[in-house]
């Protein structure tokens, strides 16, 4: 099956702790996207990647850190530096080239930090 | 980010009523998208849209790309409770390659 897979879809973590969120796809797509949903509210984005190797920062990408070694897989890490972590976190990928470059979603991972 | 005007905000309406959405933007985009997110799921899309002025359906929903290329509008016919749920119009941007979008349309249908 072609998709977006994001594990855990529930993390507990204490406070202080880092953590680190799993993002796979197999979509052949060149960017891939973390995004922040708090209850109620919108999708914020945190970090992206167009390339491996390389990311830019999204809107609230403090306490936050990414890598893309491979184009398959865009872990984040949510660090302990980050005032309020729980939420619901959302990866998402999508083709640049081309007219198509419609972007997908993972089924998201719900951190609870107690 | 976020950077598109979608409204309503929310809406409650009678299983059986057409619902209307829409989304404005500041600037142009070249393709309009259209999301559903069930709670607890992350966001699938429903309709896609690439050319100003097509009207594209996708069984009881219709969309359509405004010909200013600013504004979509997603409209659901006869609605059913599993229409509940929130709407999301994104859009890619020009110059970033990131993609746009609304706050959401919050959708409840009381049976």
């Amino acid at each position: 099956d072609g998709g977006i897979t994001q594990s855990p879809k529930y993390l507990f973590r204490k406070e202080g702790q880092n953590v680190t969120l799993s993002c796979e796809q197999n979509l052949n797509h060149d960017a891939m996207y973390w995004y922040r949903q708090d209850p109620g509210q919108g999708l914020r984005l945190i970090y992206y990647s167009q390339i491996v190797n390389d990311f830019q920062k999204g809107d609230i990408a403090e306490g936050y850190s990414v890598s893309r070694e491979k184009k398959e897989s865009f872990p984040l890490t949510v660090t302990s530096a980050q005032k309020n972590p729980t939420a619901f976190y959302l990866c998402a990928s999508r083709k640049l080239a081309g007219l198509y470059n419609e972007q997908f979603f993972g089924p998201g991972t719900r951190l609870t930090v107690l | 980010g976020q950077q598109l005007n979608q409204s309503p905000q929310s809406m409650f309406i009678q299983e059986g009523e057409d619902v209307s959405m829409n989304c404005t933007s500041s600037s142009i985009f070249n393709t309009w998208l259209w999301y559903k997110q069930d709670p607890g799921e992350g966001p699938v899309l429903l309709i896609a849209l690439y050319k100003a002025g097509e009207l594209t359906s996708n069984g009881r929903l219709t969309a359509q790309f405004g010909i200013t290329r600013k504004d979509s509008f997603l409209n659901i016919s006869a609605s059913i409770p599993s229409d509940v749920g929130i709407y999301f119009c994104a859009g890619p941007d020009l110059n970033l390659n990131d993609m746009r979008f609304g706050a959401g349309t919050r959708l409840t249908v009381k049976p």
